[in-house]
């Protein structure tokens, strides 16, 4: 597609549910990125992908968080056991990739999504 | 580990005078520094990257930013402010071996006419 693109953009659950949150990447952008910014906050980073495969998990803050990357396209990040804490705007990001030493080119650039802003009650 | 610092949560600045928006970083080896914007409600958007070269970068919309290796920082600047430039920005920095794009806490910038 044009851009990147999250889906629900707005979810509103109960404490304890599970939700899934859905990005869509910019097609052919091998990394993609999942970031959380509660309110008045800056970008927390949770995961990143290149490809299917997760080098870089550090950011989950707990074990109820977990994401998956598949065909190398769409990522689905799933809260499991919702706390009110997890309350915030969930962005995706994508990117051309970025390895090697080329980095000259739009490799770096990071495409952002809208968010899906998520109200555990 | 790589960090991103902005020292300042919000700059206010006049219609039609320069603004600078301030962030230092700390990172291994060579640095790859961003400006991200966010407007309400919107997703961020690039504006601008330094990867070598010109110290000097130009992005969109006017802005620049200048990266100083000695005093690690990578300030946005421009010269004359916008009230539509009002908005959150976020610098941010990647390491030549680090697969991780870590971003500042953000900067609010209100240009008041």
């Amino acid at each position: 597609g044009a851009g990147v693109s999250q889906s629900p953009s707005n979810k509103v659950t109960e404490k304890g549910k599970d939700v899934e949150l859905r990005c869509d990447p910019i097609s052919g952008h091998t990394a993609l990125y999942w970031y959380r910014q509660s309110l008045g906050q800056g970008l927390e980073f949770l995961i990143y992908f290149q490809g299917n495969s997760a080098p870089d998990k550090s950011g989950l803050p707990s074990d109820r968080f977990s994401a998956e990357r598949t065909g190398g396209s769409v990522s689905t990040l799933t809260i499991q056991r919702t706390q009110q804490e997890d309350s915030a705007v969930y962005l995706c990001a994508s990117s051309l990739g970025a390895t090697g030493f080329n980095f000259k080119g739009p490799k770096n650039i990071q495409y952002f999504g809208a968010g899906t802003r998520l109200s555990v009650l | 580990a790589q960090s991103v610092a902005q020292p300042e949560d919000q700059v206010n600045v006049a219609e039609g005078n320069p603004l600078t928006v301030k962030c230092t970083y700390s990172v291994s080896g060579n640095p790859y520094l961003f400006w991200y914007v966010q407007y309400p409600n919107r997703g961020l958007q690039f504006l601008l990257k330094y990867i070598t070269g010109d110290n000097l970068v130009k992005g969109s919309y006017g802005f620049e930013a200048e990266f100083n290796k000695s005093q690690t920082s990578f300030h946005l600047k421009k010269p004359s402010a916008l009230v539509s430039d009002s908005a959150l920005y976020f610098c941010a920095v990647r390491g030549l071996y680090g697969q991780n794009f870590v971003f500042g806490p953000g900067t609010r910038l209100s240009v008041l006419p």
